[in-house]
């Protein structure tokens, strides 16, 4: 019964690769988000979702698309993959602009 | 745009008192706060929206000076469950969905 469910909460992968990480959340929210936590902890955030509406974060490097076939999925998916993109990527959902979010368990990438 | 978080760390022996700071240069609809235990996910504490609030949970509990836009994370009586890194997120305005978070205070509680 997880609220938010992330796969795979490990992936290591060469450079150059494309890998998609899958989130899914059971809790009816209406928004969906992509968070990347560096080394320092940062979180930063990537993307949201909430009714087919997409706002990026202008940082982002365009070799990370979302994907979201329905209301309760978000997909990751990372072309190219750089050193740099190793991190651990946190999805999230929230029901409304009155509550907090709820973090799946996270995925960490590590690309050699 | 992230807020700026202080202290950066902190360690207090259980029973002992703590406060985390949060401070926006811009105007703020909301200020979230989160835990986050090692190797795990940030847990959601509390939300406190404009026009000033305070909350409370359990022991722990936040204010939100809208004026300021500066919120403060209150601990008290401290245990050792306390411990983790604590971030503070905002919002600027109600529908943008771009919560910005800060870079985190590091919480240590001791026997």
């Amino acid at each position: 019964d997880t609220a938010v469910s992330q796969t795979p909460k490990y992936l290591v992968t060469q450079m150059g690769n494309d890998k998609s990480i899958k989130c899914e959340q059971n809790l009816g929210h209406d928004t969906m988000y992509w968070y990347k936590q560096d080394s320092k902890k940062f979180l930063k955030i990537m993307f949201s979702y909430n009714n087919k509406e997409l706002i990026i974060n202008e940082t982002v490097p365009n070799r990370f698309s979302p994907k979201s076939p329905d209301k309760a999925h978000l997909n990751l998916h990372i072309n190219s993959l750089e050193l740099g993109d190793s991190a651990v990527y946190f999805c999230a959902s929230r029901p409304g602009q009155y509550y907090g979010y709820t973090f799946g368990s996270g995925t960490r990438l590590t690309v050699v | 745009q992230q807020p700026v978080q202080s202290p950066q760390a902190v360690i207090l022996r259980e029973g002992e008192d703590a406060v985390i700071n949060c401070s926006s240069s811009k105007a703020l609809y909301s200020v979230h706060w989160y835990r986050q235990k090692h190797g795990e996910a940030p847990v959601f504490l509390m939300i406190l929206l404009k026009g000033g609030e305070q909350k409370g949970h359990e022991k722990i509990s936040a204010s939100f000076n809208e004026k300021k836009q500066q919120s403060s994370l209150y601990l008290t009586a401290s245990q050792l469950s306390y411990s983790g890194t604590y971030f503070c997120g905002t919002e600027r305005s109600a529908n943008n969905n771009d919560m910005r978070f800060g870079a985190g205070t590091r919480l240590t509680v001791k026997p």
